[in-house]
Order: structure tokens, then C-alpha cells, then sequence
């Protein structure tokens, strides 16, 4: 079965510093591009970061500079390093697993794998 | 940054009817969409990616539709296992961003 399971969210005062991480199980974790989202309390949806099978990292101008997405593919675990966090950044953090679908000579992403996500609270 | 326009925010429909939900992108997105549902409490499932193809298990009652800016998600005959919340998302570009929503709730 594939799996994604977040951790280490929690309670941290504006300014500080967090890491999550997702175990990634049932799949070569390896071979695929994974990424985080992350819920607002008024359930907007937020893409947050992405990192390529290969290592290459993507991010949206508001964590840029903040946030930084990695991963171990012996331990098959993907990490988010936060920091210099706001009140902003409070949110549900979900893993996702990202996937190309290949038609032709175009390339369509989607997030096909979720995980049940890790909360993470900015607050004084 | 690619905005994207989901409509409506909210919709209040009885089982069996049918729902159309669309997302309007602010610029072409050349079919790089996909659709999600959130049941209350859980994380979003994949529905559509594509704009047009059906995630593996989804039922044939869901469909996508769409090209350019415009795009669309139609449930037949909606089941009480079909209310909750559904988001769109583009993948043509960086940042990936999301429609706002549209919450669906039982007449």
C-alpha cells in the first residue's frame, strides 16, 4: 500500500524554526518528485515546495528563502525545514507525491498520493 | 502568478442531482489541471488530472472537461458519498496554485 506519514508539527512562537518530515512507504521513493501543501485555517490550499527525483527544489516567493525541502532516499523520508516562521505559515502541512502523465509530447503533473497531514501553529 | 477562479464557493444540492463546478485560470493553462476532493477532516484525493482523466477508482459518474482558461467538473446522479469540499489546481507553471474551493452540502 503507498503510504505518506507526516510528522513533527506543532506549537512554535513567530520567528522560530520547525522541521516536518513524511515517511514514504509502497513505493520507490527514489524515482518520484514529491511535494508539501499546506491548508490555511480558512482551508485555502497552499503549494509550499517541491523537490525533483533528482534533487532539483521549487518554491513559491512567500517561504522562499524560509523553507527548504529535502529528502533521504535511503530512508525514504522528505523533510521541510521552516523557519523565520509568521503567523501565516499556521496550517495543516499535507505530503503529496507528485506524478507526470506523458501524452504525446506534452507532460501533465498531478498530486496523486496524499498524507494525512501534521499541523503546525505559529503563535505567541 | 496564475490565479485561479473557482465557482461557486458553495452549493447545496439534493443526492441524484447533477453538479457542475468550474475554475477559471488567468491565463492558458494548456490542460495542466487537476481536480481534488476533501471529505471533512481527511486530506484531498485526486480526482482528475489532465482536465480530462480519471484517477484510478474514481467513479465514472465524475468527469472533467475543458482547455485554455476554462475548465470544468461534472458529477452525475451525486451520491451522499460525493459531498464535501473540491479544488481545483494548474500545474502549467510555478507557483502551482489552487481555485479556493467549492463546498458541497446536502439539500
Amino acid at each position: 500500500e503507498v503510504k505518506l506519514v507526516e510528522s513533527g508539527g506543532g506549537l512554535v512562537k513567530p520567528g522560530g524554526s520547525l522541521k516536518l518530515s513524511c515517511a514514504a512507504s509502497g513505493f520507490t521513493f527514489s524515482s518520484y518528485a514529491m511535494s508539501w501543501v499546506r491548508q490555511t485555517p480558512e482551508k485555502r490550499l497552499e503549494w509550499v515546495a517541491s523537490i525533483s527525483s533528482g534533487g532539483s527544489t521549487y518554491y513559491p516567493d512567500s517561504v522562499k528563502g524560509r523553507f527548504t525541502i529535502s529528502r533521504d532516499n535511503a530512508r525514504n523520508i522528505l523533510y521541510l525545514q521552516m523557519s523565520s516562521l509568521r503567523s501565516e505559515d499556521t496550517a495543516m502541512y499535507y505530503c503529496a507525491r507528485a506524478k507526470t502523465y506523458y501524452y504525446g509530447s506534452s507532460s501533465y503533473w498531478y498530486f496523486d498520493v496524499w498524507g494525512a497531514g501534521t499541523t503546525v501553529t505559529v503563535s505567541s | 502568478d496564475i490565479q485561479m477562479t473557482q465557482s461557486p464557493a458553495s452549493l447545496s444540492v439534493s443526492v441524484g442531482e447533477t453538479v457542475t463546478i468550474t475554475c477559471r485560470a488567468s491565463e492558458n493553462i494548456y490542460s495542466n489541471l487537476a481536480w481534488y476532493q476533501q471529505k471533512q477532516g481527511k486530506s484531498p484525493q485526486l480526482l482528475v488530472y489532465a482536465a480530462t482523466n480519471l484517477a484510478d477508482g474514481v467513479p465514472s459518474r465524475f468527469s472533467g472537461s475543458g482547455s485554455g482558461t476554462q475548465y470544468s467538473l461534472k458529477i452525475n446522479s451525486l451520491q451522499s458519498e460525493d459531498f464535501g469540499s473540491y479544488y481545483c489546481q494548474h500545474f502549467w507553471g510555478t507557483p502551482w496554485t489552487f481555485g479556493g474551493g467549492t463546498k458541497l452540502e446536502i439539500k
